[in-house]
């Protein structure tokens, strides 16, 4: 079973408008991190937002801002204020606290965003 | 402070080849993971290297294998490459131990086998 899914292969957002990346997870850890990612043309992959399973509010770094949903298993991704440099693409992390998990991330298969004039 | 390092950043060999990747983490992080990236597959762990120790292992056949130098310093060799292999390979240094730990990746090998 995936553990990571990001059911938005692309999406086009408009300048300066926000636009909300989807994700998903499975885990039956109780404790865990999840991660968001932007990999540009380039191949580097860059930390955007954390965050833990025990965190009572949502994380904002910036123009981001992770939407927690616990319950329902998801970990949306927020962009306000769209550029043109936002075109990237998108990966959604988690890291399980688990015994054997050490730092492995398991990743979705990513939101390709394209940011238009 | 400099960022995580890789080399070489591209790279050409043939099928039946071995190769050596080197990445060299943050000064000071003891953990170092190594992701494969594929078109098909996408990010896949391959192996995290945490005080000279493998300490988790991925999915891939026994010709993936790493090892990490006392200055923390980490290389992964994949042998009789395949075609298969062609991949984007970036490796991501971390401090080691807590509860949170935000991962820095390198700007990536680029392998591909003809």
């Amino acid at each position: 079973a995936q553990k990571i899914t990001q059911t938005q292969p692309g999406m086009f957002v408009q300048e300066k408008e926000a636009v909300t990346l989807d994700c998903t997870y499975d885990t039956s850890d109780p404790s865990y991190g999840l991660f968001w990612y932007k990999q540009p043309s380039s191949g580097e992959m860059i930390f955007l937002i954390y965050q833990g399973s025990y965190d009572q509010q949502n994380a904002t770094e910036g123009r981001y801002s992770l939407n927690f949903q616990k319950a329902r298993k998801s970990a949306n991704l927020v962009i306000s204020a769209s550029q043109l440099g936002d075109s990237a693409m998108y990966f959604c992390a988690m890291r399980e606290q688990g015994k054997a998990a050490g730092n492995k991330l398991t990743f979705g298969g990513g939101t390709r965003v394209l940011v238009k004039p | 402070k400099a960022g995580v390092t890789q080399t070489p950043r591209y790279l050409i060999k043939t099928r039946g080849q071995q190769v050596t990747l080197s990445c060299s983490p943050i000064s000071g992080h003891r953990s170092v993971s190594w992701y494969q990236q594929t078109p098909g597959q996408g990010l896949q762990f391959l192996f995290e290297y945490f005080s000279e120790t493998q300490r988790n292992k991925g999915n891939f056949p026994g010709r993936f294998s790493g090892r990490q130098f006392s200055n923390s310093r980490s290389e992964m060799n994949v042998s009789t490459l395949e075609l298969g292999d062609s991949a984007l390979y970036l490796c991501a240094s971390s401090p080691g131990g807590g509860v949170y730990n935000e991962q820095f990746f390198g700007p990536g090998t680029r392998l591909t086998v003809l």
